[in-house]
Formats: structure tokens, sequence, C-alpha cells
């Protein structure tokens, strides 16, 4: 079955600093990745998806993820953050026996400081 | 081009009463999936629909729990004789295509905050 482990639960930085919130995936068939947002007190928003083609995926708010089949990773990177990306970002792969439903890491928080 | 809307944004139940958390999916979407966050937890996958019909119940609750997508009016989940586990936020979720269709990422509402006091 397929899974998600987001590596850090809790990722405190800087404002102006790079940050990198790490995904790992496990799934035995095509790979399509996703990546959303949720600030606080509100619902997931879509950040970027990887579906196929350049593993490198740009997505909105300056952030962009790299497909690494080779480590099974989908790490998400910003080069420089800003107080409002605090927020819980999700990554999420579908589930692969049952169209349509997306399988979610337990989040990492975001906590961007000035 | 309104998005998915969820009401109530909050819902404060006692246990033992009933709560029905209401989703309109965007224009166009017929396909709609309700996901449970629990306190400090990622989404969880509880039930997918197409209009009029269950098509994946396999994340529900056995028992207290029910949802439906009537042809006509917004998603309901329904969840009977709440107790205090049940507090959670749902968040309910809608694509135009089912299937592996929905694979291209679907749009979320902004949740029903269920709190069972």
């Amino acid at each position: 079955a397929q899974s998600v482990t987001q590596l850090d639960s809790q990722v405190p930085v800087f404002e102006e600093a790079p940050v990198e919130l790490r995904c790992n995936y496990s799934s035995s068939v095509s790979v399509y990745l996703f990546w959303y947002v949720q600030y606080p007190n509100q619902g997931l928003q879509l950040l970027l998806k990887y579906l196929s083609g350049s593993t490198l995926v740009k997505g909105i708010n300056g952030f962009e993820a790299e497909f690494n089949k080779s480590q099974t990773s989908f790490h998400l990177r910003k080069p420089s953050v800003h107080i409002s990306d605090t927020a819980e970002y999700f990554c999420a792969v579908p589930s692969e026996n049952q169209g349509g439903k997306l399988i979610f890491g337990q989040g990492t928080e975001l906590s961007v400081k000035p | 081009n309104a998005g998915v809307m969820q009401n109530p944004r909050h819902l404060v139940r006692r246990r033992g009463q009933e709560a029905r958390l209401r989703c309109s999916p965007m224009k166009g979407h017929s396909h709609v999936y309700w996901y449970r966050q629990l306190p400090e937890e990622g989404l969880k996958f509880m039930v997918y629909l197409q209009k009029e019909n269950i098509i994946d119940e396999s994340g529900m609750p056995k028992e207290r729990f029910s949802a439906e997508f009537p042809k006509e009016g917004p998603s309901i989940l329904r969840i009977q004789q709440v107790v205090r586990g049940d507090s959670a936020a749902y968040f309910c979720a809608s694509s135009t295509l089912g299937g592996q269709g929905a694979n291209y990422g679907y749009t979320f509402g902004s949740g029903t905050r269920l709190t069972v006091v």
C-alpha cells in the first residue's frame, strides 16, 4: 500500500531564509504527487503537483518541488520565506487502489519568525 | 465562480446529538470527497460520492456516520449520537472527474470544525 512520510513535524525558520520540507513516498505504480498548504483555520490549497515530465515543479507563492524517483522523494523548497508562509504543509499521493482518494502525510508546520 | 462551499464553518454539539455537515461542490463538479482531520494529524479519507451514488466509503466508521449526495442540493455528512472523539475538522473536496481523473488534483472547501462538548 502507498504511504507518505513527512519527516519533520515542525520547521521553524527566520524570515528570508531558505526552507526545505521533506516528503518521502512509497508507491508501486506511476506516481502523481501533490503539495497542499493549509493556513490557520482554512481549507487546503493546492501548491503544486507532479504528474509527469520535468522533475522540477514550480508552484504558487514561489514554492517548488523536485521529484526524485530513485530516492522516492518530493521535497518542497523555497529560497526565501515570508512571514505569510507560516502554515501547515501536506504532501499527498493518490491511492493506488481506489480512484480519486488521496493519501496524506502527517503534515509539516512551517513557522516563519521575523 | 464560487469554490467548494461548506457550512457551517463551526458546529458545536453536545454528546448524543446529531451533526449535519453540508458541502456544495464547485459548479460543474459531480464528484465529492469527504476527509477528516483530527487534532495534530493529517487528513484521512472518509467517503467518495457521485450524484446519488456512494462510490467508496472505506474510510467511514461503521456506525453513526453516513453520507449522501442527492441529485439536487449539497452533499451531507451526517454523524448521529456524536461523541467527544468526533471532534475534528471535516473537509469536503470536489472534482470534475472521478477515478484516476481526480489525480490531477481537486478543490477543497474551508472545512467544518466540529466540537463535541
